[in-house]
């Protein structure tokens, strides 16, 4: 089945730590997208990718890192610098092209910082 | 960044009932694309729209992109318990805004019964 897949479910974090959240599309989509949730706050746009080894910052990327080595592949780092990271973080992926608006979102993860 | 101006905030109402929500914004945008977010869930898209003026359904679902293209609106008819959650509406900007999709801040919908 075509998807993107968002691992793991639910994720605990020491201060202090780094954290790897993954993204996995097999849409064959350019543009991937990273979005933090808080409750009563909507999606917010961490960062970006329209294409393979190119990103760029959303709306709140500090303390955050991505990478875009393939094009199925989109990992955010939740670093040690982001000063309040406990969220629910939603990966997404659309096509660039003619009428590819819509976007496709995985099911979550969850950070939690203990 | 920008975020659209989604209402209400959230809804209580009766099995049964129709729902209306909207989203404005001071600018205009190409597409509007309204999502419906359960708990522990990522948003699942409901209708996509693309032309000023279109209405679209989808079974108890009608949305219409605004002929300003600064507005949409969402209607459900006869609410049912599953119509439970939060839903966004999010707009692609027709100018200045890349390949990225700008979002509402979301309307809770709980469903008496």
């Amino acid at each position: 089945d075509g998807g993107i897949t968002q691992s793991p479910k639910y994720l605990f974090r020491k201060e202090g730590q780094n954290v790897t959240l993954s993204c996995e599309q097999n849409l064959n989509h350019d543009a991937m997208y990273w979005y933090r949730q808080d409750p009563g706050q909507g999606l917010r746009l961490i960062y970006y990718s329209q294409i393979v080894n190119d990103f760029q910052k959303g709306d709140i990327a500090e303390g955050y890192s991505v990478s875009r080595e393939k094009k199925e592949s989109f990992p955010l780092t939740v670093t040690s610098a982001q000063k309040n990271p406990t969220a629910f973080y939603l990966c997404a992926s659309k096509s660039s092209g003619t009428g590819g608006t819509e976007a496709f979102f995985g099911q979550g993860t969850r950070l939690t910082v203990v | 960044g920008q975020q659209l101006n989604q209402s209400p905030q959230s809804m209580f109402i009766q099995e049964g009932e129709d729902v209306s929500m909207n989203c404005t914004s001071s600018s205009i945008f190409n597409t509007w694309l309204w999502y419906k977010q359960e708990p522990g869930e990522g948003p699942v898209l409901l209708i996509a729209l693309y032309k000023a003026g279109e209405l679209t359904s989808n079974g108890r679902l009608t949305a219409q992109f605004g002929i300003t293209r600064k507005d949409s609106f969402l209607n459900i008819s006869a609410s049912i318990p599953s119509d439970v959650g939060i839903y966004f509406c999010a707009g692609q900007l027709l100018t200045g805004g890349g390949n990225k999709l700008t979002f509402g801040t979301g309307t809770q919908l709980k469903v008496e019964l």
